[in-house]
């Protein structure tokens, strides 16, 4: 977990504000991803980046957008936060198409 | 599209029994699978993989898991379970096509050793 951290681990907001998750990682894998974890319902893609040039949306991408700003830097922003974004966050990497995700600790989000 | 079921939210084992834990999957084209623990307050933490050859595949703390491409299933298995097995256990699945190389995950298995 250490070559690829989240800040912040908690972060508790109120319905309409912004608020910037992201995520740094140590491995200098060029693929990174954002999952949010409901429960029940696994975990789902919200956004992913192969390298700096490139972004896609997942699953469920809206009300969500991302910025890579770096190959070791990926960040995700709640434009506008509503309760049903409450979840948990996790960033992970992975270094080609078919090898192994790496996750971070998370990242615990309270939208009341 | 691809898919993953997981059809058991909750698995007790006693401490020293054998644990399976169940996984199917669907894919257009050959699956590369994979299996993540997750612990309490923590991330997910790769066990193993299946990406091609032998369908046993071996990982982490002893765990195991067969692809049975027939049976279109890939169950997680070890001989003897130990009480700090207990976590949650996610199935992922994606398709080996490339240009589909995101994850599909299924909704997890809580798995409880009772001491």
């Amino acid at each position: 977990d250490a070559d690829v951290t989240q800040t912040p681990r908690n972060r508790i907001t109120k319905t309409g504000k912004r608020i910037m998750l992201e995520c740094s990682q140590t491995k200098g894998h060029d693929r990174m991803y954002w999952y949010r974890q409901d429960p029940g319902l696994g975990l789902r893609l919200i956004y992913y980046s192969f390298d700096v040039k490139d972004i896609n949306k997942g699953e469920i991408s809206d009300g969500y957008s991302v910025s890579r700003q770096a190959q070791a830097k990926f960040s995700l922003s709640l434009e506008s936060a509503i309760p049903n974004q409450t979840a948990l966050y996790f960033c992970a990497t992975s270094d080609f198409g078919y090898d192994t995700q790496y996750f971070g600790p998370g990242t615990r989000l309270t939208v009341l | 599209a691809q898919s993953v079921a997981q059809p058991e939210d909750q698995v007790n084992v006693a401490e020293g029994n054998p644990l399976t834990v169940k996984c199917t999957y669907s894919v257009s084209g050959n699956p590369y699978l994979f299996w993540y623990v997750q612990y309490p307050n923590r991330g997910l933490q790769f066990l193993l993989k299946y990406i091609t050859g032998d369908n046993l595949v071996k990982g982490s703390y002893g765990f195991e898991a067969e692809f049975n491409k027939s049976q279109t299933s890939f169950h997680l298995k070890k001989p003897s379970a130990l009480v700090s097995d207990s976590a949650l256990y996610f199935c992922a699945v994606r398709d080996s096509n490339f240009g589909n190389e995101k994850l599909t995950f299924g909704t997890g298995t809580r798995l409880t050793i009772i001491p």
